[in-house]
């Protein structure tokens, strides 16, 4: 069974703080793939990034950055020095071989000015 | 067009009626999913059309939903005597994946069609 895990419901910081959202997965396959994607408020989802099981390098973007680490099950993100555009809701996803994308419940992000 | 487009965007009905909501992916793309969000649910899988082949209904919630596609482009998501629990923003995603196995996940969204159930 294949599982995505986000406990954090709902986040708030000040602008210009640095935020992580944490995403913990399940899965019983050896090849899978990761994914973060974004829901701002006007609802449609954006992909951020995607990441294969085999590599575990961690990965910058600007001010994003993923935190990739399989002896814990865990693909994280950073938001260093965080706007008011960041605000929205993140979802982590995950895709074993069977193509099936699973969606964790999301965290919803504050950022207050 | 240039995205994943959705009608209706939004559709009130009642009790025990029936529903049809309908899926354009874009151009090209043979990889199609259906998302249910509900408030506080995330996203829930509900089915996976990969080209001509059997798709994925393991996510169907029970047998008063069902989904085609026809011709490998438009999908229709039906709902059957459909109940207040099935309140919901349906969410339709495609992708450029050409065979079972390639899909590297790169879902492009639609806007949803948000459905009410009075």
């Amino acid at each position: 069974a294949q599982k995505v895990t986000q406990a954090q419901t709902e986040i708030s910081v000040v602008e210009k703080e640095d935020v992580t959202l944490d995403c913990v997965y399940e899965t019983r396959d050896t090849t899978y793939y990761l994914f973060w994607y974004k829901q701002p408020p006007s609802g449609e989802l954006v992909f951020l990034i995607r990441r294969n099981s085999f590599d575990e390098q961690n990965e910058i973007s600007g001010r994003y950055s993923w935190n990739f680490q399989k002896s814990t099950s865990s693909f994280n993100f950073t938001i260093t020095a965080s706007q008011v555009v960041d605000s929205a809701v993140y979802f982590c996803a995950l895709r074993n071989r069977d193509d099936k994308i699973i969606f964790g419940k999301g965290t919803r992000l504050h950022i207050l000015p | 067009g240039a995205g994943v487009s959705q009608s209706p965007s939004n559709k009130v009905t009642e009790k025990g009626k029936d529903v049809e909501l309908r899926c354009d992916p874009i151009s090209g793309h043979t990889a199609l999913y259906w998302y249910r969000q509900s408030l506080g649910q995330g996203l829930e899988f509900l089915i996976y059309f990969q080209g001509n082949s059997a798709p994925d209904k393991s996510g169907l919630p029970s047998d008063r939903f069902s989904a085609e596609r026809t011709g490998g482009s438009v999908s229709t998501l039906t709902i059957q005597r459909t109940q207040q629990e099935d309140s919901a923003v349906y969410l339709c995603a495609s992708s450029s994946a050409e065979r079972w196995g390639a899909n590297t996940g790169e879902l492009f969204f639609g806007e949803g069609s948000r459905l009410t159930v009075l």
